[in-house]
């Protein structure tokens, strides 16, 4: 299995930061990376694929970068419903495996 | 606009199987893969596996020997069995269009059911 780590766990941000969440795989997956977006009690909503694709009606702020195995999610300015938990993913190959999440907190 | 909805017991005891169902809305159930992903309460996300429209599987090697994915187009439905439950099995349980075209494809989870939490306790 490809091994995610993501980092850091959890990070404290006001409205308007630039934050950049980081996920590793333990081996080169390309550009095979996806990220997703999830609220409390929600199910995950995909944000990027393809490392740097992002889907359709996700606003600019959001930007993904990296390729082999390191990459990152960036949001450019922090807006109040940023505030969730994101999750990378590996689509390179089966069993496709998630990060343990990155959790973004209002400071 | 495709939308899916899981369902089935919200408890499940010991040794026992766990059965859902996931209903598809909306779009074709054909050329693409349908998932199954899980969630225990307060951690991350776990892939159980996938089905194709041709009935083509692949299943996560942790959870493979007791696990069946299964498809019913005409029902426009796809179903996850877990057998021999423990509590370690209790989580929120998601289906997800898969959206992957083969081999080689890139791939992601694009649309997902609301999930359904399901509890493993005598």
């Amino acid at each position: 299995d490809i091994q995610m780590t993501q980092s850091p766990s959890s990070l404290s941000a006001s409205v308007g930061d630039s934050v950049t969440i980081t996920c590793r795989t333990s081996q080169n997956i390309d550009n095979f990376l996806n990220w997703y977006q999830q609220k409390p009690g929600k199910a995950p909503n995909l944000l990027i694929t393809a490392t740097f694709s992002l889907k359709s009606g996700v606003p600019s702020r959001f930007s993904g970068s990296g390729s082999g195995t390191n990459f990152t999610l960036t949001i450019s300015s922090l807006q109040v419903e940023d505030f969730a938990t994101y999750y990378c993913q590996q689509s390179f190959s089966t069993p496709r495996t998630f990060g343990q999440g990155t959790t973004v907190e209002i400071k | 606009q495709v939308q899916l909805q899981e369902s089935g017991p919200g408890l499940v005891k010991p040794s026992e199987t766990l059965s859902l169902t996931c209903s598809v809305s909306g779009g074709s159930m054909t050329s693409t893969y349908w998932s199954w992903i899980r969630q225990p309460p307060g951690k991350g996300l776990e892939w159980i596996g996938y089905i194709h429209f041709t009935g083509s599987t692949d299943y996560n090697p942790s959870l493979k020997s007791r696990v069946t994915i299964s498809l019913d187009t005409s029902k426009r439905q796809f179903s996850l069995i877990l057998n021999s439950v423990t509590a370690a099995d209790t989580a929120l349980y998601y289906c997800a269009r898969d959206h992957y075209y083969g081999p080689g494809s890139y791939n992601w989870f694009d649309i997902w059911g609301q999930g359904t939490l399901v509890t493993v306790s005598s």
